[in-house]
């Protein structure tokens, strides 16, 4: 079974701030890992997924599969970076998505 | 304009009523999902559609039934709705074929069950 863990439901730091959001994951194979984020008001959208490796907005992500984790960082946080981060697998024949519950970021000014 | 649109936006109705969302995608893509978000916004899949084929079930309740006329469209109806109903259910679609493909989510239906 697959399993996504985001171990902070919220993380708030200030403008500048380097940010680190943190996700593990639980999968016996070679899983696709992905972070989706939801702006206020908006819809769930891609922010990054790992075989781009993309830098996106400022955040990079790396899988690292000794220790299954693939957190998400930014060296100086921006108050547009506001939003609900989710860390997500993809893995199976059926392309199945699985989401953490999701990690609520406030970068206050 | 839009990638995967959703009706209603918003849904309110009482305990015992049969109410459906309807997703559309002008993507061309060949797959459709239907995800829960709770409370606590938690997203969990529901179902997929591939090319019209159900591909993924999961414990989901059969009040809830998915219904895929063609590729494009992915309407969900729920029989006999409980207050547990009451979430934000979004619809997305992506191009089958790879694990990595990204998923376009609509703009999501609250749904109030009172």
């Amino acid at each position: 079974a697959q399993r996504v863990t985001q171990p902070e439901k919220l993380l708030s730091v200030f403008k500048g701030a380097p940010v680190e959001l943190k996700c593990n994951y639980s999968y016996s194979g070679s899983p696709e890992l992905f972070w989706y984020v939801q702006y206020s008001r908006q819809r769930l959208q891609l922010l990054l997924r790992h075989i781009s490796r993309e830098s996106i907005k400022g955040f990079t992500a790396d899988l690292n599969k000794g220790e299954t984790s693939f957190h998400l960082k930014k060296p100086f946080a921006q108050e547009e970076d506001s939003a609900m981060y989710y860390c997500a697998l993809s893995a199976g024949s059926n392309y199945k998505l699985t989401f953490g519950k999701g990690t609520l970021l406030t970068v206050n000014p | 304009d839009t990638a995967v649109s959703q009706t209603p936006k918003y849904l309110v109705t009482q305990m015992g009523n049969d109410k459906s969302i309807k997703c559309e995608q002008n993507l061309g893509h060949d797959t459709m999902y239907w995800y829960k978000q709770d409370s606590k916004k938690f997203l969990k899949i529901m179902f997929s559609y591939n090319n019209k084929e159900l591909i993924i079930n999961e414990t989901v309740p059969n009040r809830f039934s998915p219904k895929s006329p063609d590729k494009a469209h992915l309407n969900l109806h729920i029989n006999s709705l409980e207050l547990g109903d009451s979430a934000v259910y979004f619809c997305a679609s992506s191009q089958g074929g790879n694990s990595y493909n990204e998923q376009f989510f609509g703009p999501g239906t609250r749904l109030t069950v009172l």
